[in-house]
Protein backbone atom coordinates (compact mmCIF):
# COMPACT_ATOMS: atom_id res chain seq x y z
CA UNK A 1 0.00 0.00 0.00
CA UNK A 2 1.02 3.57 -0.22
CA UNK A 3 3.48 5.31 2.26
CA UNK A 4 3.57 8.70 2.58
CA UNK A 5 6.80 10.51 4.86
CA UNK A 6 6.08 13.90 5.95
CA UNK A 7 9.33 16.40 7.05
CA UNK A 8 10.02 18.18 9.55
CA UNK A 9 8.14 16.88 12.10
CA UNK A 10 7.94 20.61 13.64
CA UNK A 11 9.07 23.84 12.07
CA UNK A 12 9.45 27.32 13.68
CA UNK A 13 9.33 30.16 11.57
CA UNK A 14 8.88 34.03 12.43
CA UNK A 15 6.08 35.95 11.19
CA UNK A 16 5.96 36.88 7.88
CA UNK A 17 8.77 34.55 6.81
CA UNK A 18 8.15 31.79 4.49
CA UNK A 19 7.53 28.02 6.16
CA UNK A 20 8.13 25.02 3.96
CA UNK A 21 7.00 21.54 4.26
CA UNK A 22 8.11 18.46 2.37
CA UNK A 23 6.29 14.82 1.47
CA UNK A 24 7.22 11.74 -0.23
CA UNK A 25 5.17 8.97 -1.20
CA UNK A 26 5.91 5.80 -2.67
CA UNK A 27 3.32 4.79 -4.93
CA UNK A 28 4.44 6.06 -8.54
CA UNK A 29 0.18 5.50 -9.04
CA UNK A 30 -1.02 8.18 -6.68
CA UNK A 31 -2.77 10.82 -8.64
CA UNK A 32 -4.51 12.85 -6.16
CA UNK A 33 -2.79 15.16 -3.12
CA UNK A 34 -4.41 17.31 -0.34
CA UNK A 35 -3.03 19.24 2.42
CA UNK A 36 -4.91 19.17 6.09
CA UNK A 37 -4.66 21.91 8.44
CA UNK A 38 -5.53 21.03 12.21
CA UNK A 39 -5.90 23.18 15.17
CA UNK A 40 -5.68 21.54 18.51
CA UNK A 41 -9.16 19.86 19.24
CA UNK A 42 -10.03 20.45 15.82
CA UNK A 43 -10.96 18.63 12.95
CA UNK A 44 -8.72 18.61 9.83
CA UNK A 45 -9.71 20.95 6.96
CA UNK A 46 -8.49 20.70 3.89
CA UNK A 47 -6.87 23.93 2.60
CA UNK A 48 -5.56 23.09 -0.87
CA UNK A 49 -4.95 19.66 -2.91
CA UNK A 50 -3.27 19.03 -6.23
CA UNK A 51 -3.68 16.37 -9.16
CA UNK A 52 -0.90 14.36 -10.84
CA UNK A 53 -1.37 16.49 -13.82
CA UNK A 54 -0.44 19.23 -12.34
CA UNK A 55 2.36 20.38 -11.00
CA UNK A 56 2.04 23.58 -9.38
CA UNK A 57 -1.37 25.37 -7.54
CA UNK A 58 -1.38 28.55 -5.48
CA UNK A 59 -4.01 29.63 -3.53
CA UNK A 60 -3.13 33.71 -2.07
CA UNK A 61 0.06 32.94 0.98
CA UNK A 62 -0.30 28.92 -0.18
CA UNK A 63 1.23 26.71 -2.59
CA UNK A 64 1.94 23.04 -3.90
CA UNK A 65 4.10 21.96 -6.05
CA UNK A 66 4.50 18.37 -7.41
CA UNK A 67 7.57 16.40 -8.42
CA UNK A 68 5.91 13.19 -9.85
CA UNK A 69 9.26 12.34 -11.04
CA UNK A 70 11.20 12.19 -7.53
CA UNK A 71 7.27 11.60 -6.24
CA UNK A 72 7.54 14.11 -3.27
CA UNK A 73 5.52 17.26 -2.80
CA UNK A 74 5.64 20.27 -1.20
CA UNK A 75 3.37 22.74 1.03
CA UNK A 76 4.82 26.40 0.88
CA UNK A 77 3.21 29.25 3.08
CA UNK A 78 4.71 32.65 2.16
CA UNK A 79 4.37 35.99 4.91
CA UNK A 80 3.09 33.45 7.74
CA UNK A 81 0.36 34.89 10.67
CA UNK A 82 -0.16 33.88 13.86
CA UNK A 83 -3.46 31.80 12.70
CA UNK A 84 -1.22 29.84 10.51
CA UNK A 85 -0.01 28.04 13.42
CA UNK A 86 -1.44 24.86 13.26
CA UNK A 87 -0.45 20.95 12.89
CA UNK A 88 -0.67 20.14 9.14
CA UNK A 89 -1.08 16.87 7.02
CA UNK A 90 -0.12 15.82 3.58
CA UNK A 91 -2.10 13.29 2.08
CA UNK A 92 -1.55 10.84 -0.93
CA UNK A 93 -4.49 8.84 -2.93
CA UNK A 94 -3.81 5.80 -5.24
CA UNK A 95 -4.94 5.72 -8.48
CA UNK A 96 -8.85 4.07 -7.75
CA UNK A 97 -8.35 4.98 -4.28
CA UNK A 98 -7.61 1.40 -3.77
CA UNK A 99 -5.54 1.92 -0.66
CA UNK A 100 -7.57 4.77 1.36
CA UNK A 101 -6.67 8.72 1.48
CA UNK A 102 -2.74 8.06 3.49
CA UNK A 103 -1.60 10.53 5.60
CA UNK A 104 1.95 12.06 6.87
CA UNK A 105 2.76 11.67 10.66
CA UNK A 106 1.97 15.64 10.24
CA UNK A 107 4.04 18.88 10.54
CA UNK A 108 3.71 21.19 13.85
CA UNK A 109 4.41 24.52 12.67
CA UNK A 110 5.02 27.40 14.95
CA UNK A 111 5.06 30.80 14.22
CA UNK A 112 7.29 32.99 15.98
CA UNK A 113 6.17 36.66 17.15
CA UNK B 1 -22.15 22.83 10.91
CA UNK B 2 -19.25 20.66 8.94
CA UNK B 3 -21.51 18.89 6.93
CA UNK B 4 -20.13 15.70 8.50
CA UNK B 5 -21.96 14.36 11.96
CA UNK B 6 -20.52 12.48 14.46
CA UNK B 7 -22.22 11.30 17.57
CA UNK B 8 -21.87 10.82 20.42
CA UNK B 9 -18.82 14.00 20.29
CA UNK B 10 -17.40 12.45 23.55
CA UNK B 11 -17.47 8.87 24.94
CA UNK B 12 -16.47 7.24 28.44
CA UNK B 13 -16.30 3.60 28.88
CA UNK B 14 -14.91 0.60 30.87
CA UNK B 15 -11.80 -1.74 29.84
CA UNK B 16 -13.63 -4.90 27.70
CA UNK B 17 -17.11 -3.12 26.60
CA UNK B 18 -17.78 -2.65 23.16
CA UNK B 19 -18.92 0.95 21.58
CA UNK B 20 -20.47 1.86 18.45
CA UNK B 21 -19.39 5.21 16.71
CA UNK B 22 -21.73 6.76 14.04
CA UNK B 23 -21.01 9.05 11.13
CA UNK B 24 -23.21 10.62 8.79
CA UNK B 25 -21.96 12.05 5.20
CA UNK B 26 -21.88 15.11 3.94
CA UNK B 27 -24.74 15.19 1.38
CA UNK B 28 -24.31 13.46 -1.97
CA UNK B 29 -20.68 11.82 -0.75
CA UNK B 30 -20.86 8.12 -1.79
CA UNK B 31 -17.33 7.47 0.57
CA UNK B 32 -16.78 7.34 4.28
CA UNK B 33 -13.41 7.11 5.73
CA UNK B 34 -12.81 6.20 9.59
CA UNK B 35 -9.73 7.44 11.23
CA UNK B 36 -7.95 6.76 14.61
CA UNK B 37 -5.87 10.10 15.98
CA UNK B 38 -4.31 9.49 19.37
CA UNK B 39 -2.48 11.79 21.34
CA UNK B 40 0.15 13.94 19.08
CA UNK B 41 -0.46 10.75 16.80
CA UNK B 42 -1.10 11.58 13.50
CA UNK B 43 -4.40 10.23 11.40
CA UNK B 44 -4.28 6.07 11.26
CA UNK B 45 -6.15 4.92 8.34
CA UNK B 46 -9.03 1.87 9.68
CA UNK B 47 -11.07 1.75 6.76
CA UNK B 48 -13.05 2.72 3.54
CA UNK B 49 -16.21 2.13 2.77
CA UNK B 50 -17.46 3.06 -0.78
CA UNK B 51 -21.10 3.39 -1.84
CA UNK B 52 -22.39 0.61 0.97
CA UNK B 53 -18.93 -1.73 0.38
CA UNK B 54 -15.52 -1.86 1.95
CA UNK B 55 -13.44 -0.40 -0.70
CA UNK B 56 -9.98 0.20 1.39
CA UNK B 57 -8.75 -1.49 4.66
CA UNK B 58 -5.51 0.19 6.88
CA UNK B 59 -4.58 -0.49 10.20
CA UNK B 60 -7.71 -1.49 11.97
CA UNK B 61 -7.38 -3.98 15.17
CA UNK B 62 -9.62 -7.27 14.71
CA UNK B 63 -11.43 -6.17 17.63
CA UNK B 64 -12.74 -3.21 15.47
CA UNK B 65 -15.02 -3.67 12.88
CA UNK B 66 -17.66 -1.20 10.45
CA UNK B 67 -20.20 -0.93 8.59
CA UNK B 68 -22.03 1.60 5.82
CA UNK B 69 -25.84 0.97 5.44
CA UNK B 70 -28.21 1.74 2.80
CA UNK B 71 -28.64 5.20 3.65
CA UNK B 72 -25.06 5.80 3.58
CA UNK B 73 -24.46 6.72 7.13
CA UNK B 74 -21.35 4.18 8.61
CA UNK B 75 -20.86 3.00 11.54
CA UNK B 76 -17.68 1.83 13.45
CA UNK B 77 -17.69 -0.73 16.43
CA UNK B 78 -14.99 -1.58 18.94
CA UNK B 79 -14.92 -4.23 21.04
CA UNK B 80 -13.23 -5.78 23.98
CA UNK B 81 -12.08 -1.96 24.38
CA UNK B 82 -8.25 -1.48 26.40
CA UNK B 83 -6.89 1.27 27.85
CA UNK B 84 -4.66 2.11 24.79
CA UNK B 85 -8.29 2.21 22.42
CA UNK B 86 -8.43 5.80 23.91
CA UNK B 87 -8.26 8.19 20.92
CA UNK B 88 -10.16 10.44 18.78
CA UNK B 89 -12.10 9.09 16.09
CA UNK B 90 -12.33 11.00 13.00
CA UNK B 91 -15.37 10.19 9.85
CA UNK B 92 -14.31 11.64 6.41
CA UNK B 93 -16.62 11.75 3.67
CA UNK B 94 -16.12 12.07 -0.10
CA UNK B 95 -18.28 12.18 -2.74
CA UNK B 96 -15.87 9.59 -4.90
CA UNK B 97 -13.79 6.99 -3.90
CA UNK B 98 -10.22 8.69 -4.24
CA UNK B 99 -10.99 11.01 -1.37
CA UNK B 100 -11.14 14.30 -3.56
CA UNK B 101 -11.99 17.37 -1.13
CA UNK B 102 -12.50 14.86 1.73
CA UNK B 103 -14.48 16.14 4.62
CA UNK B 104 -13.86 15.63 8.34
CA UNK B 105 -16.32 15.28 10.93
CA UNK B 106 -15.74 17.11 14.47
CA UNK B 107 -14.72 13.17 16.27
CA UNK B 108 -15.84 11.50 18.90
CA UNK B 109 -13.16 11.53 21.57
CA UNK B 110 -13.35 8.23 23.29
CA UNK B 111 -11.78 7.60 27.11
CA UNK B 112 -11.56 3.67 28.13
CA UNK B 113 -10.81 3.65 31.79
Amino acid sequence: GENVEQHPSTLSVQEGDSAVIKCTYSDSASNYFPWYKQELGKRPQLIIDIRSNVGEKKDQRIAVTLNKTAKHFSLHITETQPEDSAVYFCAAVTGGGADGLTFGKGTHLIIQP
Amino acid sequence: DSGVTQTPKHLITATGQRVTLRCSPRSGDLSVYWYQQSLDQGLQFLIQYYNGEERAKGNILERFSAQQFPDLHSELNLSSLELGDSALYFCASSVDSQGTEAFFGQGTRLTVV
